[in-house]
């Protein structure tokens, strides 16, 4: 079975703090994803990358950056955080090509900042 | 600008109940569509991908239809149980790589 593991179910961070959040995939991906998701608003693309240090800005990009220094791994970083960026976050990864590329996700990181 | 539409927003089924679930999409030109179960505070599991060149996918109860040209999908549940009680979301993947998704319907199956 794929598995795409986030490092953390629940976080509290506090206003100002620097936050990484970790994403691993086993499954020798090429392409992996940050979305955050929000009552009323449905799953919104922050980053995605499709090869070890390439990446893509997604609709909201703005107080994040991504790390990809290895294939199975993603890490989404919050430079400063503010208490906007309260959300639950979804990492998810998928093989390249036009063929059978069903996307898995992780089980989500429900951040908090205070 | 792909832009995914699910209908309706929420839905209350008797348990036994058949249903369909809708999503629709603007830009046909995707490489393939994809549902998802949601539980409340966990991720998303994939239940049916639908490649752009088939009309449907089965597995277990559930069967997805594919109509690229009117730019619809549909997810079927046969039978439905109190346990298919979640939100599930459609995407579609374009050539970029990647998901855009629709909102979601919040399905609740009553006992």
């Amino acid at each position: 079975d794929v598995k795409v593991t986030q490092s953390s179910r629940y976080l509290v961070k506090r206003t100002g703090e620097k936050v990484f959040l970790e994403c691993v995939q086993d499954m020798d991906h090429e392409n992996m994803f940050w979305y955050r998701q929000d009552p009323g608003l449905g799953l919104r693309l922050i980053y995605f990358s499709y090869d070890v240090k390439m990446k893509e800005k997604g609709d909201i990009p703005e107080g994040y950056s991504v790390s990809r220094e290895k294939k199975e791994r993603f890490s989404l970083i919050l430079e400063s955080a503010s208490t906007n960026q309260t959300s639950m976050y979804l990492c998810a990864s998928s093989p390249t090509g036009h063929l059978n590329t069903e996307a898995f996700f992780g089980q989500g990181t429900r951040l908090t900042v205070v | 600008k792909q832009e995914v539409t699910q209908i309706p927003a929420a839905l209350s089924v008797p348990e036994g109940e058949n249903l369909v679930l809708n999503c629709s999409f603007t830009d046909s030109a995707i490489y393939n569509l994809q549902w998802f179960r949601q539980d409340p505070g966990k991720g998303l599991t994939s239940l049916l991908l639908i490649q752009s060149s088939q009309r449907e996918q089965t597995s277990g109860r559930l069967n997805a239809s594919l109509d690229k040209s009117s730019g619809r999908s549909t997810l079927y549940i046969a039978a439905s149980q109190p346990g298919d009680s979640a939100t599930y979301l459609c995407s579609v993947r374009d050539s970029s790589y990647k998901l855009i998704f629709g909102s979601g319907t919040r399905l609740l199956v009553r006992p």
